[in-house]
């Protein structure tokens, strides 16, 4: 088992739709990353947590440690939010990502 | 500011060819270092990463190999390069205990 679970693995939603996506993992976290990727590659990082909510523009992540949950919320979504959305975690400090397996997202005008 | 460069973008080698890929940072020392691989379909893999120059940790055993000759290089080789080697290769950088990690743009490898 994947210690890091995302759903859904594939999502296709019309222009304008809220999105939810969803990650669960099974290991004690220092933080968590939220990253979009391109159709060309290139990685960016959306956000990093440890703890409550953040939010920037249009997009909105969650975290619940108890639960070991987060969500990311794409709020009035548009066919450039098209991509493939990754959760990550980080067990302590100086350690590498521990990725799922990604959301890929498909907004249709 | 920092910034992370990787080469090449693209890559077309022949089985049995060696690959050197390269990643270098800028505008910070000692950084932490990482190798990762997205093969076609999958989820992204960690490869190797460096807390400094001369060690390296493997995550995954197989015909690829690691160095970092200097504090902000990194050196993904292969003496033979395998059709399942092909794939998007990025480099990622974090600093000290810091929990956030930095991509560069990646290397696109096709083993033909």
């Amino acid at each position: 088992k994947n210690e890091v679970e995302q759903s859904p693995q594939n999502l296709t939603a019309q222009e304008g739709e809220f999105i939810t996506i969803n990650c669960s993992y099974s290991v004690g976290i220092s933080a968590l990353h939220w990253l979009q990727q391109h159709p060309g590659g290139g990685i960016v990082s959306l956000f990093m947590l440890s703890s409550g909510k953040k939010k920037h523009g249009r997009l909105i992540a969650t975290i619940n440690i108890q639960e070991k949950h987060s969500s990311l919320h794409i709020t009035a979504s548009h066919p450039r939010d098209s991509a493939v959305y990754i959760c990550a975690v980080l067990t302590s400090g100086n350690t590498p990502l521990v990725f799922g397996k990604g959301t890929r997202l498909s907004v249709i005008a | 500011s920092q910034t992370i460069h990787q080469w090449p973008a693209t890559l077309v080698q022949p089985v049995g060819s060696p690959l050197s890929l390269e990643c270098t940072v800028e505008g910070t020392s000692n950084p932490n270092l990482y190798w990762y691989r997205q093969a076609a379909g999958r989820g992204l893999q960690l490869l190797f990463y460096s807390v400094g120059i001369g060690q390296i940790s493997s995550e995954v055993p197989q015909n690829l190999s690691a160095s970092r000759p200097q504090d902000r290089q990194f050196i993904l080789s292969s003496k033979k390069l395998l059709l399942s080697d092909s794939g998007f290769y990025l480099c990622a950088w974090s600093h000290g205990s810091s929990y956030e990690q930095y991509f560069g743009p990646g290397t696109r490898l096709t083993v033909t």
